[in-house]
């Protein structure tokens, strides 16, 4: 069975700051790992997402994550944070081949402060 | 903003009635994914249409049922709600992520559903 944990309920940052959304998974095989962020009554929105190659992935609004196999992880983060930002961010994996059910994390909610 | 629209916005039902929500995916995309989303949780999967075939189903009972039509618009069909059924359900479109390749869903925002 697949898995996410978020481990941070609410990650709070100032504006300017970096930030870093916590992201481990567990998957047989190779994954396939995503961002998305929701804002307040919309829908999610893809940031990044991980197949292959370079563990490094840059994505929209100057996010990025890193894809750590030996620590199955996926952290998110950005340089420097702007208080639009704040929103709730999901993790989200799959295998790659065979099913294609992603499992998504419970979200972290980030509070970025002016 | 993506291409996937839902309607309606929201909803509210008492228990043991049926309710039928619908998605417009977004033009050129071939797949629909239906996720329920219950107050502080992440999306859970509920099923995946593709060209019209069911292609994935997450676990939830037999009442949650749906559809694709020609077009690649979708309904999810729930009968017998029940109290936990209270949800936002995501609908998100893709294009042929049975070819191998992946490619990330576009959600639509949404339908809050309450049941009484």
């Amino acid at each position: 069975a697949q898995s996410v944990a978020q481990p941070e309920d609410q990650v709070n940052v100032a504006e300017g700051n970096p930030l870093t959304v916590k992201c481990t998974y567990s998957v047989s095989g190779n994954p396939y790992l995503f961002w998305y962020v929701q804002y307040p009554n919309r829908g999610l929105q893809f940031l990044l997402k991980y197949i292959t190659g370079d563990n490094l992935v840059k994505g929209s609004y100057g996010f990025e994550a890193e894809f750590n196999k030996s620590q199955t992880s996926f952290h998110l983060k950005k340089p420097s944070a702007l208080v639009s930002d704040s929103a709730l961010y999901f993790c989200a994996v799959r295998q790659t081949g065979g099913s294609y059910i992603p499992t998504f994390g419970r979200g972290t909610s980030l509070i970025v402060h002016p | 903003e993506t291409g996937v629209t839902q309607s309606p916005t929201h909803l509210i039902k008492t228990r043991g009635q049926q309710v039928t929500l619908r998605c417009s995916s977004q033009s050129g995309h071939n797949t629909v994914s239906w996720y329920q989303q219950a107050l502080g949780q992440g999306p859970q999967f509920i099923f995946q249409y593709y060209r019209e075939e069911e292609n994935g189903r997450g676990n939830f009972p037999p009442r949650f049922s749906g559809l694709q039509f020609p077009n690649y618009s979708s309904e999810l069909n729930v009968n017998a709600l029940e109290l936990d059924d209270s949800a936002l359900y995501l609908c998100a479109s893709s294009l042929d992520l049975t070819s191998g390749t992946y490619n990330e869903q576009f959600f639509g925002p949404g339908t809050r559903l309450t049941v009484l």
